[in-house]
């Protein structure tokens, strides 16, 4: 089955304790990206990448990192999360790009508290 | 930053009748995609419309999109139950359109 799998989903941390959000997708896919999701604010992207070792910033990428060394995985970063990181995460990955944009298959969702 | 713009920002409506919701955006766009999300889970995609394309059917959907006033709407007929959801609709614009801006989202809600 084509899905894009997130771990963990639901995670409660403290301010500066260093975790990370895995993203896999099993569609090989070039371009992922990561998208947080507030009350009021919609989705806005962090980070995305079109492909092994390119990445590049969306929107709201301050104090986020990311990597993707394998074309099925795209983990995102927090080292140093702090509160108003809270918020739900998704990740998504697309086949293609251009004038005919496929479809975008997201992630179930983490769910990240920063105490 | 953010493109499209849904209205209204909630819905709501009785079983069996129509549900309309509408984007507009603000630069130009290679295509517009609709994607559904259920309470705190991933979007799913529903339907997307080129830009040379001025309507587009799936199922009890259906998509117009009209380039010169720079909106697009989303009509579901015959509504059920299920389809309470938040719908979002997605621009993606420039040389690349690697970028799949979002908006902020229609809450429907469809009452039994």
């Amino acid at each position: 089955e084509a899905q894009v799998t997130q771990n963990p989903r639901y995670l409660i941390t403290v301010t500066g304790k260093k975790l990370t959000v895995t993203c896999s997708q099993n569609m090989n896919h070039e371009y992922m990206s990561w998208y947080r999701q507030d009350p009021g604010l919609g989705l806005r992207q962090i980070y995305y990448s079109m492909n092994v070792e390119v990445t590049d910033k969306g929107d709201v990428p301050e104090g986020y990192k990311v990597s993707r060394k394998e074309k099925r995985n795209f983990p995102l970063i927090l080292e140093s999360p702090s509160p108003n990181q809270t918020s739900l995460y998704f990740c998504a990955s697309r086949g293609g790009f251009g004038f005919y944009t496929d479809t975008q298959y997201f992630g179930p969702g983490t769910r990240l508290t920063v105490l | 930053s953010q493109q499209g713009e849904e209205d209204p920002q909630a819905l709501s409506i009785q079983e069996g009748e129509n549900a309309t919701m509408n984007c507009s955006y603000k630069t130009s766009i290679n295509n517009l995609q609709w994607y559904r999300q259920n309470s705190g889970r991933g979007l799913v995609h529903l339907i997307l419309i080129r830009s040379n394309e001025r309507e587009k059917h799936s199922g009890r959907l259906r998509v117009t999109l009209d380039t010169s006033k720079k909106s697009s709407s989303l009509l579901i007929t015959a509504s059920r139950a299920a389809d309470t959801a938040s719908y979002f609709c997605a621009t993606s614009a420039g040389a690349g359109s690697y970028q799949l801006t979002f908006g902020k989202g229609t809450k429907l809600s469809v009452i039994p």
